[in-house]
């Protein structure tokens, strides 16, 4: 079993729609949980982060944490095709400071004009 | 400011060779990580610093990886000798002490052993 686990996609959305990613972690013990953007032949770039179960807004983006499903998404309101990318999702053992991320795969979205 | 940059960006090199990888973090930034992606797998941790000390190297693959950061600024990363499994992007990240989680990736460097 992968320690942080993503549909690798792709996933398509037509501009304007909810797209919504899923990714599931194995540890327990993780505490910190961020989502990554990266485009094609560049470097993974911070989009949210969420330390408490709940909803975490910001923007058209809102991470959602499960813990006790050991579960986060991220839900990208009025998608644009600017938003086509890999989100990766990482978690760390770490709360608040350093730490290594552990990253599932990636799951490739398409937002359709 | 200036971000995390990288040096080289493309490395090609035959199996048995060295290389060495550099990375040099955003000013200021006490953590210095290593991550690595192969081809068709997730980025893979490596090595974390704190400043010039080793704070995780649980990643690392085998002792043909050697890690420094000299005076807790640059840092480099040797590959000696290369396999072909060696080949991927190897990612640098920073981030500020205590209290910051945000890691700042670089642009990667991409190693392919032949």
């Amino acid at each position: 079993q992968k320690e942080v686990e993503q549909n690798s996609g792709p996933l398509s959305v037509p501009e304007g729609a909810i797209a919504s990613l899923n990714c599931t972690y194995s540890d327990r013990g993780s505490q910190s949980f961020f989502w990554y953007r990266q485009y094609s032949g560049k470097s993974p770039e911070l989009i949210m982060f969420i330390y408490s179960n709940g909803d975490k807004e910001d923007g058209r983006f809102t991470a959602q944490l499960n813990k006790a499903s050991q579960y986060v998404s991220l839900l990208i309101r009025d998608s644009q095709p600017s938003d086509s990318a890999t989100y990766l999702c990482a978690v760390s053992r770490i709360y608040n400071q350093g730490g290594k991320l552990i990253f599932g795969q990636g799951t490739e979205l398409s937002v359709k004009p | 400011e200036a971000g995390v940059t990288q040096f080289p960006s493309h490395s090609v090199i035959e199996k048995g060779q060295t290389v060495t990888l550099r990375c040099d973090p955003i000013s200021g930034h006490d953590n210095l990580y290593w991550y690595r992606r192969v081809m068709g797998k997730e980025i893979k941790f490596l090595l974390h610093f704190v400043k010039e000390s080793k704070q995780d190297e649980s990643g690392m693959p085998n002792n043909r990886f050697l890690a420094e950061r000299t005076g807790g600024t640059y840092s480099t990363l040797k590959v000696q000798p290369a396999e072909l499994e060696d080949s991927g992007v190897y990612f640098c990240a920073s981030s500020q002490g205590r209290g910051q989680v945000q890691q700042y990736f670089g642009p990667g460097t991409r190693l392919t052993v032949t």
